[in-house]
């Protein structure tokens, strides 16, 4: 089956810097990725996704690129925010598996310090 | 976008009871649902899938007869967590992507804490 591995596991950045975190997987069927953000005690909200066909998607301050030929893809977020402080999820997918059964990455603590 | 209800958001109960968790899609249609567990600091782990009008089904490793899930309908999916012990403790997610979506999108619920005394 599928595997995706995150990194880093926690990261401090400080106000209006940029973050990166990386996932890696390990199906070359998988051809959907979506990021989640989510927040304490809530449940995961999808920031942005991104397709096999599209190599970058962007949406305002969060972009996403992915490289199929390494099986990696990566969410970048700009000019961060406090209110960016979160756990950020990265997903994989593909045809093979059932609509919507996604596997997800073991997550990175995001903290954006004023 | 789409909106997934969880109720309730937070339950406690004695050790020995059964908890139902529902999730709703409120402005689409799902004929397929997830429920997830989460532990703290931990990532998603699937429990099952759930599918409207069929059995539901279960990830290695999780009982059926401990978690029993029914999807009657379209826009609900219920998770009864049975005879529940402590163990059982932790935050249970569902999510459901829209029917007929090309993508796996998955809207997520805001959760259920179940805290088992």
């Amino acid at each position: 089956g599928e595997n995706v591995e995150q990194h880093p596991s926690t990261l401090s950045v400080q106000e209006g810097d940029s973050a990166v975190i990386k996932c890696t997987y390990s199906d070359s069927a998988s051809n959907y990725f979506p990021w989640y953000k989510q927040e304490l005690g809530k449940g995961p909200q999808l920031i942005i996704d991104i397709r096999s066909n599209v190599g970058e998607k962007k949406d305002q301050r969060i972009a996403v690129t992915l490289n199929k030929t390494a099986k990696h893809f990566s969410l970048h977020i700009t000019e961060t925010q406090p209110e960016d402080s979160a756990v950020y999820f990265c997903a994989a997918s593909g045809p093979n598996t059932n609509a919507g059964k996604s596997t997800f990455g073991d997550g990175t603590t995001l903290t954006v310090k004023p | 976008g789409a909106v997934v209800s969880q109720h309730p958001s937070r339950v406690i109960c004695k050790s020995g009871t059964s908890v139902k968790i529902e999730c709703r899609s409120l402005d689409f249609q799902a004929t397929t649902m997830f429920w997830y567990r989460q532990f703290p600091k931990q990532s998603l782990m699937l429990m099952a899938t759930s599918n409207e009008g069929s059995k539901a089904t279960y990830e290695q490793g999780v009982e059926k007869d401990k978690f029993l899930i029914n999807h009657a309908s379209l826009t609900l999916s219920t998770l009864t967590v049975t005879s529940a012990h402590p163990e059982d403790s932790s935050f249970y997610i569902c999510s459901a992507p829209p029917a007929g979506t090309p993508r796996a999108v998955q809207y997520f619920g805001a959760g259920t804490r179940l805290s088992v005394l």
